[in-house]
């Protein structure tokens, strides 16, 4: 069993649509980390939270610490939000978890 | 400030040789973590170091090494190459720790292994 799960797998929608990606996991975290990677491979930190919310621009991360999941909103996508969104969980000790990423393609 | 640099950015290398990669961090920053990524297993994580001191290793073999400098470079090495250790390979540099910082990562080298 993997330490984080995400859903969908793959995700296709209209510009302008919200979009929700969502990750849990099974082990204590100290943090949660959401990333995102383009074509050619570049990942570019969007967040790094431990509770709470936080947003930026269109983007906003949530994450529920009893029930060990965080949710990644984008709101009125766009097709330059093309790219796979990776959640993962930095455990108490030191190491770093991934999910298996979600596919976002963004239609104009 | 210029960001996290690897090189090579391509490499290809045959079985049973070994290849070393190199990564700069951000400067100021002294934390650096190796990933290895690969469309079976998606991103794992190979070990992290701080202040040249190794603090943890992910589940991969001996034959994955690595050190960090004291000006916080690091290097990665893959002993006794086999074909399953083609991948992309990234680093990430933060000013702290794993846990408590945002990870700002390099644009990987592509290892093929023939």
């Amino acid at each position: 069993k993997n330490e984080v799960e995400q859903s969908p797998q793959n995700l296709t929608a209209q510009e302008g649509e919200f979009i929700t990606i969502n990750c849990s996991y099974s082990v204590g975290i100290s943090a949660l980390h959401w990333l995102q990677q383009h074509p050619g491979g570049g990942i570019v930190s969007l967040f790094m939270l431990s509770s709470g919310k936080k947003k930026h621009g269109r983007l906003i991360a949530t994450i529920n610490i009893q029930e060990k999941h965080s949710s990644l909103h984008i709101t009125a996508s766009h097709p330059r939000d093309s790219a796979v969104y990776i959640c993962a969980a930095t455990p108490t000790g030191n190491q770093f978890y991934f999910g298996t990423g979600t596919s976002l393609t963004v239609i104009p | 400030k210029a960001g996290v640099t690897q090189t090579p950015r391509y490499l290809i290398k045959t079985r049973g040789q070994q290849v070393t990669l190199s990564c700069s961090p951000i400067s100021g920053h002294r934390s650096v973590s190796w990933y290895q990524q690969t469309p079976g297993q998606g991103l794992q994580f190979l070990f992290e170091y701080f202040s040249e001191t190794q603090r943890n290793k992910g589940n991969f073999p001996g034959r994955f090494s690595g050190r960090q400098f004291s000006n916080s470079r690091s290097e990665m090495n893959v002993s006794t190459l086999e074909l399953g250790d083609s991948a992309l390979y990234l680093c990430a540099s933060s000013l702290g720790v794993i846990k408590e910082e945002t990870q700002y990562f390099g644009p990987g080298t592509r290892l093929l292994v023939l």
